[in-house]
């Protein structure tokens, strides 16, 4: 498809496992972000990546959060150990340089039992 | 740490009725976007200004951006009950290391009544 396309739409899982979310970008989109979303709440920024460069990982709220982009292309989203208030839902977003608009993908809706 | 703060946090209103919704920060923005959120679903955007006192008209939509660009509004005339959603601002800082970010406010969400 030509969107941003996440998967998958749904995980549950049981605390304390790891998940791993995955993000397909608009081709030809350099910048990438991971944003998780509470319900009914705006975006929290997790990271983002921009070409080549070290990507900016200053929203990840601990070290079980890690992501990596392969080139210009797939990102993974990891949660290690997974806890309760993990639940929620992560976008990922696409643009084809940083600053310009971001174009979302539906979303993983995460859930922690 | 930029803050865009959104307000109302919820709105619930008639068919019909106009409605404001506001996004202000101490912060100046070289470019503020409005997105709307429909449940299940990632935000679409909706606008983008740039210039400082900039008006823009999307059918019923008309969004600002303050002359300080520090703070922008979103204004809908005869609210129908498609435009039921989740709003949320963002703005964008050119250069240094927020370049590419995205402040995202905590979204309104809008309840039309029909």
């Amino acid at each position: 498809g030509a969107g941003v396309s996440q998967s998958p739409s749904n995980k549950v899982t049981e605390k304390g496992k790891d998940v791993e979310l995955r993000c397909d970008p608009i081709s030809g989109h350099t910048a990438l972000y991971w944003y998780r979303q509470r319900l009914g709440q705006g975006l929290e920024f997790l990271i983002y990546f921009q070409g080549n460069s070290a990507p900016d990982k200053s929203g990840l709220p601990s070290d079980r959060f890690s992501a990596e982009r392969t080139g210009e292309s797939v990102s993974t989203l990891t949660i290690q150990r997974t806890q309760q208030e993990d639940s929620a839902v992560y976008l990922c977003a696409s643009s084809l340089v940083g600053f310009q608009p971001q174009h979302f993908g539906d979303g993983t809706r995460l859930s922690i039992l | 740490t930029q803050l865009l703060e959104q307000s109302p946090q919820f709105l619930s209103i008639q068919e019909g009725e106009n409605l404001t919704v506001y996004c202000n920060s101490s912060s100046v923005f070289s470019s503020l976007q409005w997105y709307r959120q429909e449940p299940g679903e990632g935000p679409v955007l909706l606008v983008t200004v740039v210039t400082g006192g900039e008006v823009k008209k999307l059918k019923r939509l008309t969004f600002q951006f303050g002359d300080a660009r520090k703070d922008s509004s979103l204004h809908i005339t005869a609210a129908q009950p498609g435009d039921t959603g989740l709003y949320l601002c963002a703005g964008a800082r050119a250069g240094g290391t927020s370049y590419g970010k995205l402040t995202f406010g905590q979204g309104t969400i809008l309840t039309v009544h029909p």
